[in-house]
């Protein structure tokens, strides 16, 4: 699976639009980009994810560069609930589908 | 909603001991997976399962085993814990390989 570039760490003020940077250059043509978070204490939770065209659902919207080399996920309106670590992943959904969760963003959502 | 349940939050146990941890998804999903989360190391899969009685070795599988004997279970059996297994152990389910995986909240497990 290929592997993910993302800063270390953001800060983002509360009610602004977040967006959070993702390179994945050596993508593979089968390989899905996924989004999670991971707030202190708790499992990850999906966010969202997509293959090529942009996606947006009720948490987030996910914008991939037409080359697939890198997305950016979009918290529209951030609130302090969101301030978690944020973690982007490509996988080929093969067998078991193995999600490998690198370093992540920090994200911290300031009032 | 899917909800994957790990039986415990936190579990502390003595080293040699057999330890049992369970997940439980409702969602009849087909796949299911045990990762553990150490510091600095990410999330690690353990062994993944894609349908009951059927499971494949992740990345680190040495100490551990898993047990799918029902679609909605997946357990996973240190078979005599030590220290070194102290960590984070997190559940997934998913319906698909290519669907998202839904998480657990983890069971914290302490080996003393």
């Amino acid at each position: 699976d290929a592997k993910t570039t993302q800063p270390p760490s953001m800060d983002c003020a509360e009610g602004r639009a977040a967006n959070l940077p993702c390179n994945h250059s050596t993508i593979s043509g089968n390989e899905y980009v996924y989004w999670y978070r991971q707030i202190h204490s708790q499992g990850p939770q999906y966010i969202i994810h997509g293959l090529k065209n942009n996606e947006t659902n009720e948490m987030a919207s996910l914008i991939i560069t037409e080359d697939r080399k890198s997305s950016t996920l979009i918290l529209p309106h951030a609130t302090l609930r969101d301030t978690a670590v944020y973690y982007c992943i490509v996988s080929s959904g093969a067998a078991g589908n193995k999600l490998t969760f690198g370093g992540g963003t920090r994200v911290l959502v300031k009032p | 909603d899917v909800k994957v349940t790990q039986s415990s939050r936190y579990l502390v146990k003595r080293t040699g001991e057999k330890v049992f941890l369970e997940c439980v998804q409702d969602m009849d999903h087909e796949n299911m997976f045990w990762y553990r989360q150490d510091p600095g190391l990410g999330l690690r899969l353990i062994y993944f399962s894609y349908d009951v009685k059927m499971k494949e070795k992740g990345d680190i599988p040495e100490g551990y085993s898993v047990s799918r004997e029902k679609k909605e279970r997946f357990s996973l059996i240190l078979e005599s814990a030590s220290t070194n297994q102290t960590s984070m152990y997190l559940c997934a389910s998913s319906f698909h390989p290519r669907q998202p995986q839904h998480f657990g909240d983890g069971t914290r497990l302490s080996i003393l």
